[in-house]
């Protein structure tokens, strides 16, 4: 068990600019979540998969963020058009069905 | 997140003494999980609690639900410097834990 794997750990970029990090799960694990955690804050709910279908999005996943989980594997999360306000730290989890959720280190993103 | 209250936010205890997290819920819990997370770095699961009345320990950690209060306590005896952290609790509201909510942690300080 390798646990949660993130890629890259830090990320600094221009506003504008498009990002995309990378989330690889604990192998025998169905279920995928990203969350998002800014300064002094608990982590919030971004969006969950099963297998590779996406089954819930948060209000806060704007038309700028995508996330996909191809062959329901790895998942990766797009931020297109990157904003000063969306720096914080992307956080991905997995678990089995109904189980707790086992957190990655994080990638953190700095847009300036 | 409003629906779930951490106090204190921050503590400051010296080596030895024991302490008190407490996460309060303003909607009906179907599970509690608490995580500890380092400064910069992702969170570690550290119990799940998910009927009334229950109580789970981990070496020092011992984690309570109150059903009626909707309210879950951490206690930590005789604490060390490596118990300090941010500790966490999320909740989880529906039927099936997908997302989970969480509160904004407590910074915990051991001093030597």
């Amino acid at each position: 068990d390798t646990g949660v794997s993130q890629n890259p750990r830090h990320k600094i970029t221009k506003r504008g600019q498009n990002v995309t990090f990378r989330c690889d799960p604990i192998s025998e694990h169905n279920r995928l979540y990203w969350y998002r955690q800014t300064l002094g804050q608990g982590p919030e709910f971004l969006t969950y998969f099963q297998n590779e279908a996406q089954l819930e999005k948060s209000r806060l996943l704007s038309d700028r963020f995508s996330a996909e989980r191809p062959k329901g594997s790895f998942s990766t999360l797009e931020i297109q058009r990157t904003e000063q306000g969306d720096s914080a730290m992307y956080l991905c989890a997995s678990s089995r069905r109904d189980s707790e959720q086992f957190f990655g280190p994080g990638t953190r993103l700095t847009v300036l | 997140s409003q629906e779930l209250e951490q106090s204190p936010q921050s503590l400051i205890v010296q080596e030895g003494k024991n302490l008190t997290i407490n996460c309060t819920s303003s909607k009906t819990l179907y599970g509690l999980y608490w995580y500890k997370q380092k400064y910069g770095e992702g969170l570690i699961f550290l119990m799940m609690l998910q009927k009334g009345g229950e109580e789970k320990s981990h070496e020092k950690i011992t984690a309570k639900l109150d059903e009626k209060k909707q309210q879950s306590s951490l206690h930590i005896t005789a604490s060390q410097p490596s118990h300090a952290g941010i500790y966490l609790c999320g909740a989880a509201y529906s039927g099936s834990a997908r997302q989970l909510t969480f509160g904004s942690g407590t910074q915990l300080t051991v001093l030597p």
